[in-house]
């Protein structure tokens, strides 16, 4: 057991590149979503999934794309890379109905020079 | 959801029961109380969450005030590795209400 795992934990990329952070979970949670954190700053929803086929907006979605075609995993998408989208990006998973609490993984951080 | 306020930061001797507030006056009936905690550079943490009565877990205990517009997270003898920010997070738990982090409190604790 896993728990949520994110690939890569680092990288660099040139403005105009595109790139997909991985998010993987092994614990067959319905809900997954995905948060920026700026250096010093909160963690901001940027996109979330409350099952296979099922995405919505979270606060700051421009820029990112996802999609979830598997209960497991769950993708995001930088489609232009600007310096802006530079932050740390964490995944987060949950069982679906009832009160439970969120798992993360431990997070990508990502620099656009 | 609800509003939450947390005080910026707050210090704690090592050892020491940690007690970190939160309000949120506007709470609704369904809307349950959650805290998270985020140690440095890691992924958030799930501490505990409540409805109306006080919860303890083996990370923490959850003190909820009669009329739910408050609440209190205290960590039992805080040591070192607690130093963190602690988010206090209000939502009704249905469907596909997504988790939205406040600022929450600064915890330093002090040897």
């Amino acid at each position: 057991n896993a728990g949520v795992t994110q690939t890569p934990k680092f990288q660099v990329l040139k403005t105009g590149q595109s790139m997909t952070l991985q998010c993987a979970q092994d614990m067959n949670h319905e809900y997954m979503s995905w948060y920026r954190q700026d250096p010093g700053m909160g963690l901001r929803l940027i996109h979330y999934s409350v099952g296979a086929g099922i995405t919505d907006q979270g606060e700051v979605p421009n820029g990112y794309n996802v999609s979830r075609s598997t209960t497991e995993d769950f993708p995001l998408r930088l489609l232009s890379a600007a310096p802006s989208q530079t932050s740390v990006y964490f995944c987060a998973s949950r069982r679906g109905r009832g009160v439970y609490g969120y798992t993360f993984g431990s997070g990508t951080r990502l620099t656009v020079v | 959801d609800a509003k939450t306020t947390q005080p910026p930061s707050m210090d704690c001797a090592e050892g020491r029961a940690a007690n970190l507030p939160c309000n949120h006056s506007t709470i609704s009936g369904n809307e349950y109380v959650y805290w998270y905690r985020q140690i440095h550079s890691q992924g958030p943490q799930y501490i505990i969450h409540g409805l109306k009565n006080n919860e303890t877990n083996e990370m923490a205990s959850l003190i909820i005030t009669e009329d739910r517009k408050s609440s209190t997270l205290i960590l039992p003898h805080a040591t070192l590795r607690d130093t963190a920010v602690y988010y206090c997070i209000v939502r009704v738990d249905s469907g596909n209400t997504p988790l939205v982090f406040g600022k929450g409190t600064r915890l330093s604790v002090i040897a």
